[in-house]
């Protein structure tokens, strides 16, 4: 069983539904999780950082943590054609003195006009 | 302010040949990690440095290397190129505010896109 797990998709939706997405992870000592985006042909980039379980909102996106389902979500409302795009989630335990963070394979979305 | 740059953007080497690929971090960061990302393993964890000492390695072989200057730039070095080694070189930098604090976020470049003919 990998650490994370992420549905690779493809997953196709209509602009302006509601997106969700997901992993799961079998690692306990995770503290910290994030979700990036990536477009093609360019870096990660840095959309919801959370720290242990909970909720966090910015915009038109929702992060949500739950440590006991050892579940992550992300949700995206009003989804737009540039949300195109592959998601990816990622987690890192909280020792200190060292960053490593350990990612799901990637979640691809299009968001059809 | 300026990303995290990495260059050159592409590279096409023959086997056996060695490559060295260049990071610039964000200013005023000074840990920089190195990921590999493939299509089949998603993105693997290479190495982290922070002070210009190597804190943390994943699960490579010895051909791949790296190290970090005095300004914080990283440069990464694979020898013995394999077919295999084709792949996205992806660096990213984080803000410490100091012993070791890692709690802050990594922020990624955009890559090397290394070819290995």
């Amino acid at each position: 069983q990998k650490e994370v797990e992420q549905d690779p998709g493809p997953l196709s939706v209509p602009e302006g539904a509601i997106v969700s997405l997901n992993c799961t992870y079998s690692n306990s000592a995770f503290q910290y999780f994030m979700w990036y985006r990536q477009y093609s042909r360019k870096g990660p980039e840095l959309l919801m950082y959370t720290y242990s379980s909970g909720n966090k909102e910015d915009g038109r996106f929702t992060a949500q943590v739950d440590k006991s389902s050892k579940y992550i979500s992300l949700f995206i409302r009003d989804s737009q054609p540039s949300d195109s795009a592959t998601y990816l989630c990622a987690m890192k335990n909280s020792g200190a003195g060292s960053y490593q963070l350990t990612f799901g394979k990637g979640t691809k979305l299009s968001v059809i006009p | 302010k300026a990303g995290v740059t990495q260059t050159p953007r592409y590279l096409i080497k023959t086997r056996g040949q060695q490559v060295t690929l260049s990071c610039s971090p964000i200013s005023g960061h000074r840990s920089v990690s190195w990921y590999q990302q493939t299509p089949g393993q998603g993105l693997q964890f290479l190495f982290e440095y922070f002070s210009e000492t190597q804190r943390n390695k994943g699960n490579f072989p010895g051909r791949f290397s790296g190290r970090q200057f005095s300004n914080s730039r990283s440069e990464m070095n694979v020898s013995t190129l394999e077919l295999g080694d084709s792949a996205l070189y992806l660096c990213a930098s984080s803000f410490e505010p100091g012993q070791g604090m890692t709690n802050s976020p990594l922020h990624f470049g955009n890559g090397t896109r290394l070819t290995v003919t």
